[in-house]
């Protein structure tokens, strides 16, 4: 399974855009592009998954580059509520997931 | 989107005492549920998955009999903790697939908190 690296800590203010990035210059052709979040003390939540074209839904937006070596998860308005961490994980569809560590995202006022 | 829950939220319970957490799929049929644990400011740790009606896989360094896993329906996976020492305090949360694994979406538990003292 290919390797993901995130930024440990980001920032962003409250009704910004928030863009998260991750960096899988190992992922192979097969390889999806996950994104979780989770929240203290709770289960993950699923945002958003993509292949090679980019994804939006009324979470989230997924940019994939054309290289799929790296990938961007937008959140268009981040509000309190977003502060989490995000995690960016690169599996082929149909094994199981293993986390890395994820960016804790914290939206400020 | 599809619910996935876990029982208890909360366990305290006694050294070398026997707990029991379980993971039900409420709306949907999963023939397979995966079991992660947490410790406190760390990411979330595979210890296993779970196939209904056949033995679960544990992941490497994960005791198979100190971690019994049970999934003998297509909505209900249970763990059970055997012998739990303070070590085994954690975060321990399940997931599922909806439509059977392939999908690429999995739906979390809201975790069980245990603590052995």
């Amino acid at each position: 399974d290919a390797k993901t690296t995130q930024p440990p800590s980001m920032d962003c203010a409250e009704g910004r855009a928030a863009n998260l990035p991750c960096n899988h210059s190992t992922i192979s052709g097969n390889e999806y592009v996950y994104w979780y979040r989770q929240i203290h003390s709770q289960g993950p939540q699923y945002i958003i998954h993509g292949l090679k074209n980019n994804e939006t839904n009324e979470m989230a937006s997924l940019i994939i580059t054309e290289d799929r070596k790296s990938s961007t998860l937008i959140l268009p308005h981040a509000t309190l509520r977003d502060t989490a961490v995000y995690y960016c994980i690169v599996q082929t569809s149909g094994s199981r997931l293993t986390f890395g560590e994820g960016t804790q995202l914290t939206v400020n006022p | 989107g599809a619910v996935v829950s876990q029982h208890p939220s909360r366990v305290i319970c006694k050294s070398g005492t026997s707990v029991k957490i379980e993971c039900r799929s409420l709306d949907f049929q999963a023939t397979t549920m995966f079991w992660y644990r947490q410790f406190p400011k760390q990411s979330l740790m595979l210890m296993a998955t779970s196939n209904e009606g056949s033995k679960a896989t544990y992941e490497q360094g994960v005791e198979k009999d100190k971690f019994l896993i049970n999934h003998a329906s297509l909505t209900l996976s249970t763990l059970t903790v055997t012998s739990a020492h303070p070590e085994d305090s954690s975060f321990y949360i399940c997931s599922a697939a909806q439509g059977g694994f392939g999908t690429g979406e999995l739906f979390f538990g809201e975790g069980s908190r245990l603590t052995v003292l």
